[in-house]
């Protein structure tokens, strides 16, 4: 089946340690997305790519950090996580032409110690 | 002012009963609407989506658009105890922006 992944699921990090979290899709969608979900709120977005082209949200923190090295694979880099960066990251996936419907993986669970 | 406002609730409704989710938003330009279903502890998964004025039916779901109003609506009919989720209400702002904008999400509780 067509789907969004995401690796890990679970992810525990030190304050200051980089974390990598990835996602990948066998979609072909052109575009991807990563949000911040906070518990009780909106998932909020922190940047997307429609192909190659970079989209960063205005206030977005410089410690987030995204790679697109191909259509199928995307990065989320946490430079220096701090207590306040602990939350779901979730990856979505939209065709972006004509259809705008957005499509979510499993989420990774960042806990920051 | 948020862009897209729902009533957090919780909302409880009776097993069995219709279960009325409502939504409403800022941006008179906006031309996609998305519902969106969120378990505890999970990511969000896509239950409908509506672009016209009206309704448009999928099951038991039924999502209604009301552009002059502003309010986009989700009625879950023979409510289940499986429904109990955060539901969460997607405008997409202006056509062709490719991004979506999100309401907090009303949590809803199915009574057995």
């Amino acid at each position: 089946d067509a789907m969004v992944i995401q690796n890990p699921r679970y992810q525990v990090t030190q304050f200051g340690k980089p974390v990598t979290l990835s996602c990948s899709q066998t979609l072909n969608h052109n575009v991807m997305y990563w949000y911040q979900q906070k518990s009780s709120q909106a998932p909020k977005l922190l940047f997307h790519y429609y192909d190659k082209d970079f989209n960063n949200e205005a206030d977005t923190p410089d410690n987030f950090q995204s790679r697109r090295p191909n259509t199928s694979f995307c990065f989320l880099d946490i430079r220096s996580p701090g207590l306040g960066d602990a939350a779901m990251y979730l990856c979505a996936t939209s065709r972006g032409t004509g259809s705008y419907e957005q499509y979510f993986g499993p989420g990774t669970r960042l806990t920051v110690t | 002012q948020k862009e897209v406002e729902q009533n957090s609730g919780p909302l409880s409704v009776p097993e069995g009963a219709i279960a009325s989710l409502n939504c409403t938003y800022s941006d008179r330009g906006s031309q996609s609407f998305f519902w969106y279903r969120q378990y505890s502890g999970k990511s969000p998964e896509l239950i409908m989506s509506i672009y016209s004025n009206g309704d448009k039916e999928d099951g038991r779901f039924t999502a209604q658009l009301n552009k002059a109003s502003q309010y986009v609506s989700l009625l879950i009919r023979d409510s289940q105890p499986s429904d109990s989720a955060t539901y969460l209400c997607a405008v997409e702002p202006n056509f062709g922006n490719e991004k979506l904008t999100f309401g907090t999400g009303t949590r809803l509780t199915i009574i057995p």
